[in-house]
């Protein structure tokens, strides 16, 4: 069964350093997003991408976060210079269209944690 | 006011009995609505999703929705241990913007 596919499962990391987080989505998907969940709360919304550019994206997703598409497979989300709390899970997820519609049916990937020290 | 908000629970129910699972949303304009079930330290899984007013129905679950009252809710019926999880509601707000609420757990008891 096709999956979403996250890389690295874990990365520790100091404060101010950049971290690159790498995700492969199911390949017939279209619109890609990060999600973030911080230990004990619920899953935010952080960016989602479509047609090689960010469809929509939150308050979180600031001049910090950036998100890219370098290949055909891959969807990254690097964080410059980390923040303690920037510690979390991080959720790659996608959608596949319905005709020309998203069907906002997210397939998410298993995750990668990232903690910040 | 949030977004998406559901009763944090723990909801216990014993086993082979209906879970009831509730969610309400904010905006008026959201057109698609969604449940996810999270098991600890696992990735959110889709179960459920619905786009129009009334019940769906997939097997044991069943998603409501009431978009006059702003509602989604979700029955298991003949809850199994192995549903103990915590269930996410979300909603599509924007055509590419899901958002969850915080989730319930919910306990099967043997």
């Amino acid at each position: 069964e096709p999956e979403v596919t996250q890389t690295p499962s874990h990365q520790v990391t100091q404060m101010g350093q950049e971290v690159i987080l790498r995700c492969v989505p199911i390949s017939n998907h279209l619109y890609f997003y990060w999600y973030r969940q911080i230990l004990g709360q619920k899953v935010e919304f952080l960016v989602s991408f479509y047609n090689n550019e960010i469809s929509e994206k939150s308050e979180i997703f600031d001049d910090q976060f950036s998100v890219e598409r370098p290949d055909g497979s891959n969807f990254t989300l690097k964080i410059r210079s980390t923040k303690l709390e920037d510690s979390a899970m991080y959720f790659c997820a996608s959608s596949v269209l319905l005709g020309a519609s998203n069907t906002g049916e997210l397939f998410f990937g298993e995750g990668s944690r990232l903690t910040v020290l | 006011q949030k977004e998406v908000e559901q009763n944090s629970g723990p909801l216990s129910v014993p086993e082979g009995a209906i879970a009831s699972l509730n969610c309400t949303y904010s905006d008026r304009g959201s057109q698609s609505f969604f449940w996810y079930r999270q098991y600890s330290g696992k990735s959110p899984e889709l179960i459920m999703s619905i786009y129009s007013n009334g019940d769906k129905e997939d097997g044991r679950f069943t998603a409501q929705l009431n978009k006059a009252s702003q509602y989604v809710s979700l029955l298991i019926r003949d809850s199994q241990p192995s549903d103990s999880a915590t269930y996410l509601c979300a909603v599509n707000r924007e055509a590419s913007k899901i958002i969850f609420g915080s989730g319930t757990r919910l306990s099967i008891r043997p």
